[in-house]
């Protein structure tokens, strides 16, 4: 089964704190590419993060780092020192790279309140 | 470069109407995306083109849902019979296919409602 699952449906944190969105992936693929999205109110999904399954490096991105550890199928995002223009959903998504159509398995997202 | 344009971003309609959405890829991408939304879920997957060609259909599609991509530019999603169930978000995501993980960029969607 190709399934990712982000347990976290609502986090409200106050500015400033730092918050960790955890994601959690399922499939039997050996080679698979893992992202993060972002949805504001707005509506369009935005693109923060890609990662293949071969390249455990974190990254960090300004205020914004990710931690990709395959011994326990997690890609989780950490925002450090958050803003109020942090507020939105964040969805994790899984390709895995057998299915050539490039097609994203989403989480259910977990939806970011940041209050000043 | 313009991103990805999705036309209207609100549609209400009648059950049993049939329904159009228009999407238009970021110029030169090859590969475009259909996917549903519904309230507090992540999208779902509805189907795929490269260039004209529709490659891959989820199940999710039924057979009231036609999409076409032609001379590989925009793309149009057509619900016939429209059902309250069918009310959701409707994104559609363009991508260079590279067969790497392609990124995806995303419209801000076509919300619709079925009354």
């Amino acid at each position: 089964a190709q399934k990712v699952t982000q347990a976290q449906t609502e986090i409200s944190v106050v500015e400033k704190e730092d918050v960790t969105l955890d994601c959690v992936y399922e499939t039997r693929d050996t080679t698979y590419y893992l992202f993060w999205y972002k949805q504001p109110p707005s509506g369009e999904l935005v693109f923060l993060i890609r990662r293949n399954s071969f390249d455990e490096q974190n990254e960090i991105s300004g205020r914004y780092s990710w931690n990709f550890q395959k011994s326990t199928s997690s890609f989780n995002f950490t925002i450090t020192a958050s803003q109020v223009v942090d507020s939105a959903v964040y969805f994790c998504a899984l390709n895995p790279a057998r299915n050539q159509g490039g097609k994203l398995i989403f989480g259910q997202g977990t939806e970011l309140s940041v209050k000043p | 470069d313009t991103g990805v344009s999705q036309d209207p971003r609100h549609k209400i309609t009648k059950r049993g109407q049939n329904v159009t959405f228009r999407c238009d890829p970021i110029s030169e991408h090859n590969r475009l995306y259909w996917y549903r939304q519904t309230l507090g879920q992540g999208p779902e997957f509805l189907t795929y083109f490269q260039n004209e060609a529709q490659l891959e259909k989820s199940r999710l599609l039924s057979d009231r849902f036609s999409a076409e991509r032609p001379k590989g530019s925009f793309s149009t999603l057509e619900i016939q019979r429209t059902e309250q169930g069918d009310s959701a978000m409707y994104l559609c995501a363009s991508s260079f296919r590279t067969g790497e993980g392609d990124i995806q960029y995303f419209g801000a969607g076509t919300r619709l409602s079925v009354l």
